[in-house]
């Protein structure tokens, strides 16, 4: 019940085109669900994060989109350029353990010029 | 303002030994965390501690520990190294203020190999 379930594992994208990345939960005491997006040698930075009472965040190319009743929520990155080329990682944490988050497997993202 | 700083950046230990990382939060955040990154597991949580205390314990052997002090720095132990420990430890801090959502910010990671 502790897990996030992201998909897909790895994707290519030519330059100007969408990434979408997907992710699912079961904990219903998850309340608060960032993105970070990690280069290698790198630790992971945040990009942007939802809160379960909006359906979808937007913050310049990218974009949460949430779904309540369905446990799901993606990642859109539009116009995606080849310096998005990256290791794209959604989690969840709930109120009583903000502290600790829960990661996705991870999704390699390529962008092909 | 500076970011989480973490040292060392890289070590190599032999299986048996014990090793010391040390995190350094940003300026005003007390609350640490500890993560495990593999490619085989992912990012896997391992701790936090917020003004001194342990709130929160991962699913870990109890070889891995650690220890937060008054300055918030935080530092983790790993006792009787075995191979399958070696990976990227990263930690994060955040304000963490009870039941208020805050953000983490990662450090770069300190990147373990065990021989």
């Amino acid at each position: 019940q502790q897990q996030v379930k992201q998909s897909p594992q790895s994707l290519i994208v030519q330059k100007g085109g969408i990434s979408i990345i997907n992710c699912a939960y079961e904990n219903t005491a998850f309340d608060y669900f960032p993105w970070y997006q990690q280069f290698p040698g790198k630790g992971p930075a945040l990009l942007i994060a939802i809160r379960p009472d909006v359906s979808e965040k937007k913050e310049g190319r990218f974009t949460i989109s949430f779904n309540k009743s369905a446990k799901q929520f993606s990642l859109h990155i539009m116009d995606s350029q080849p310096g998005d080329s990256a290791t794209y990682f959604c989690a969840a944490s709930s109120s009583g353990n903000t502290g600790k988050l829960i990661f996705g497997q991870g999704t390699t993202l390529q962008v092909k010029p | 303002k500076a970011g989480v700083t973490q040292t060392p950046r890289y070590l190599i230990k032999t299986r048996g030994q014990q090793v010391t990382l040390s995190c350094s939060p940003i300026s005003g955040h007390r609350s640490v965390s500890w993560y495990q990154q593999t490619p085989g597991q992912g990012l896997q949580f391992l701790f936090e501690y917020f003004s001194e205390t342990q709130r929160n314990k991962g699913n870990f052997p109890g070889r891995f520990s650690g220890r937060q002090f008054s300055n918030s720095r935080s530092e983790m132990n790993v006792s009787t190294l075995e191979l399958g420990d070696s990976a990227l430890y990263l930690c994060a801090s955040s304000v963490g203020r009870d039941r208020v959502r805050t953000e983490a910010f990662f450090g770069q990671g300190t990147r373990l190999t065990v021989v």
